[in-house]
């Protein structure tokens, strides 16, 4: 079945940046987009981005353009998220959503999503 | 930017219907998504284009959009339906494309 399996929680210190990864299987990965939205605690879903995981053009919520960054590695089937210069607001639960090639696209599934924890 | 406007909380005793409203500005002219994500847990798509729905997902399910609203209805409700559900639309105008969200309680 297509699933999404993303890494384990990370705890970082602010400034610092971490480095998401969502492997992908069940379906043709190139195929399709692939988003990332966050969730902080008791707060609404925020869009950060996406990246078409054929080509690899990618497009930034402009909140976060200045200091993420979305890959793919084409072979080994992942996708990654990478978020620079940490705040303690930026604690949150990070998932990965794979999406169609068009600009009105839902998201299915979603990965199980990963915990990061800006902290001193 | 375009805003989308969810009541922040809907209450329905089991057997009931639910209805779940997404407000925009000509929401009718765009394409609704639905998504309910359970306590603990990732959201889960649940009506897509307006009124489509996935394979896995009870009939009880159903979506609407016209004019300045969209609607989620869950009919006769369930103690598991109890989560909360977030519409999600596409504008050129606004990076925030999901609605602030709506906690559905089973009374």
């Amino acid at each position: 079945q297509v699933q999404l399996v993303q890494s384990g929680a990370e705890v970082k210190k602010p400034g610092a940046s971490v480095k998401v990864s969502c492997k992908a299987s069940g379906y043709s990965f190139t195929r399709y987009a692939l988003h990332w939205v966050r969730q902080a605690p008791g707060q609404r879903l925020e869009w950060m981005g996406w990246i078409n995981a054929g080509n690899g053009t990618t497009r930034y919520s402009q909140k976060f353009q200045d200091r993420i960054i979305i890959t793919r590695d084409t072979s080994a089937r992942i996708g990654y998220m990478e978020l620079s210069s940490l705040r303690f607001e930026d604690t949150a639960f990070y998932y990965c959503a794979r999406g169609l090639m068009t600009t009105v696209t839902h998201f299915d599934p979603w990965g199980q999503g990963t915990l990061v924890t800006v902290s001193s | 930017s375009y805003v989308l406007t969810q009541p922040p909380s809907v209450s329905v005793a089991p057997g009931k219907t639910a209805r779940i409203t997404c407000g925009g500005n000509d929401i009718g002219s765009k394409t609704v998504h639905w998504y309910q994500q359970r306590p603990g847990h990732a959201p889960v798509l649940v009506i897509y284009y307006d009124s489509d729905r996935p394979s896995g997902i009870p009939e009880r399910f159903s979506g609407s959009n016209s004019e300045n609203t969209a609607t989620l209805t869950i009919s006769r409700v369930e103690a598991g339906d109890e989560a909360d559900y977030y519409c999600q639309v596409w504008d050129s105008s606004s990076d925030d494309v999901f609605g602030g969200g709506t906690k559905l309680t089973v009374l």
